[in-house]
């Protein structure tokens, strides 16, 4: 069994600070892990994944995320937030090619 | 990595009718997944769809409800039957695969209106 706990449903953020969205996860195998961005009315596009290997992971649009085994995360982090990373963001772990997503946290970014 | 093309973009469909969803995509897949996130919430898994085999579904969900074809490795339907109001959702098609690079890419979506 596999489940994901995104904490906090909203994140407001000022434009040029850091963006921390927290991940959290639980699998009985070793994990995928994935961020999801989703824009309003558009579907999902992939900002980075963790399979194997090195644990910083580093993806589009200037995000990365970092895996931490013992701490059973995968934070997203941006340095200096932008007005267009303004949407939804999921974390999702992947098991046996099917995918258990968190509930998502909105980010807002304030002028 | 893999470009999804996912047919209507929306509709509004009258309670009691059924709809279908296509999802086409540009290289050959493995494997093609079906989800489903309700107003303001997360995707939900509602089955995969593997070319030459019935499609798997997940609890809760069940194929005289939501049947899916899947008669080629670029693409498949789903059929959201008898619609009801709480079927109001929207329907993301996604692949995983040798275009996909085990990222799992997904279609823009269906969003579906049941009145």
């Amino acid at each position: 069994a596999q489940s994901v706990t995104q904490l906090g449903s909203h994140v407001s953020v000022s434009e040029g600070a850091l963006v921390l969205l927290r991940c959290n996860y639980s699998s009985s195998v070793p994990p995928y892990l994935f961020w999801y961005v989703q824009y309003p009315n558009q579907g999902l596009q992939l900002l980075l994944k963790y399979t194997t290997g090195a644990t910083l992971v580093k993806g589009i649009n200037g995000f990365e995320a970092e895996f931490k085994k013992s701490e059973t995360s995968f934070h997203l982090t941006k340095p200096s937030a932008h007005m267009s990373d303004a949407a939804e963001y999921f974390c999702a772990v992947g098991n046996d090619y099917k995918l258990s997503f968190g509930a998502g946290t909105t980010v807002t970014v304030r002028a | 990595s893999a470009v999804i093309s996912q047919k209507p973009s929306r509709d509004i469909c009258q309670r009691g009718t059924s709809l279908t969803i296509q999802c086409q995509v540009d290289s050959q897949v493995t494997m093609m997944f079906w989800y489903r996130q309700q107003p303001g919430q997360s995707l939900t898994l509602i089955a995969t769809a593997n070319q030459g085999s019935e499609a798997t579904y997940e609890s809760g969900f069940v194929i005289d409800k939501f049947p899916i074809s899947r008669p080629n490795l670029t693409f498949s339907t789903l059929t959201v039957s008898n619609m009801s109001p709480e079927d109001s959702s929207i329907y993301l098609c996604s692949v995983d695969g040798p275009g996909a690079n085990y990222g799992y890419t997904f279609g823009s979506g269906t969003r579906l209106t049941v009145v």
